[in-house]
């Protein structure tokens, strides 16, 4: 089983607070995603990052993928209520024709008004 | 609309008795796969699936079965549910054979007795 620490695990700010969460794990993986999940749905993919240092962003949302693809994070600039949920990264190591996804434990975001 | 579905969403059952939960997608998507969420273990694979006819195990796949004989369904089997199966499930799918960018079903919660 392989291992995707996320920090912190719980996350309580004031709107418009910066904000970074972290994945980070031993294993090289081949992408690295980033869901969102909301109590009582489904996660929701936020973005996928597949190269080493590759940065992406989303408004308010930027992602990064470390150098050598074993850790990722996630800054939320300005955070606003909408941004609550649990923050879920997930590696998958396609690189080594495997075909399953690793999920980490996630981080809860609570973001107060 | 595209959408992932999963029935029942809530089911209630004593220990033994078999039980199938169903997953079906309208995306024609090729990559169909099961995870349970347990508090502090984060979502774990089960088992997934590449294509019809083809199957493999995830993480945690002792207890469970499943069968890809259409590509649109792909449905979990619990053939003597024990209560360590008590669990929040979650289907996913994703275009190409791979985990890439999974789209996720509402969820399904079991509870076995």
């Amino acid at each position: 089983t392989q291992l995707l620490e996320q920090s912190p695990q719980f996350l309580s700010i004031q709107e418009g607070e910066n904000l970074t969460v972290y994945c980070n794990s031993s294993s090289v993986f081949s992408s690295l995603q980033w869901y969102r999940q909301e109590p009582g749905e489904g996660p929701v993919l936020l973005v996928t990052v597949v190269t080493g240092g590759e940065v992406k962003k989303l408004k308010r949302l930027t992602f990064q993928f470390g150098d050598a693809r074993k850790d990722s994070s996630l800054h939320i600039t300005a955070a606003q209520p909408g941004d609550t949920g649990l923050y879920l990264c997930a590696g998958d190591e396609g690189w080594s024709g495997a075909n399953n996804l690793f999920f980490g434990t996630g981080t809860r975001l609570t973001v107060i008004p | 609309e595209a959408q992932v579905t999963q029935n029942p969403r809530y089911l209630i059952t004593v220990t033994g008795k078999k039980l199938t939960v169903t997953c079906s997608q309208n995306m024609n998507h090729e990559y169909m796969s099961w995870y349970r969420q347990d508090p502090g273990l984060g979502l774990r694979q089960i088992y997934y699936s590449m294509n019809v006819e083809v199957t493999d195990k995830g993480d945690v796949p002792e207890g469970y079965k499943v069968s890809r004989k259409e590509k649109r369904n792909f449905p979990l089997i619990l053939e003597s549910p024990s209560p360590n199966q008590t669990s929040l499930y979650f289907c996913a799918s994703s275009w190409d054979g791979t985990p890439y960018e999974q789209y996720f079903g509402p969820g399904t919660r079991l509870t076995v007795t």
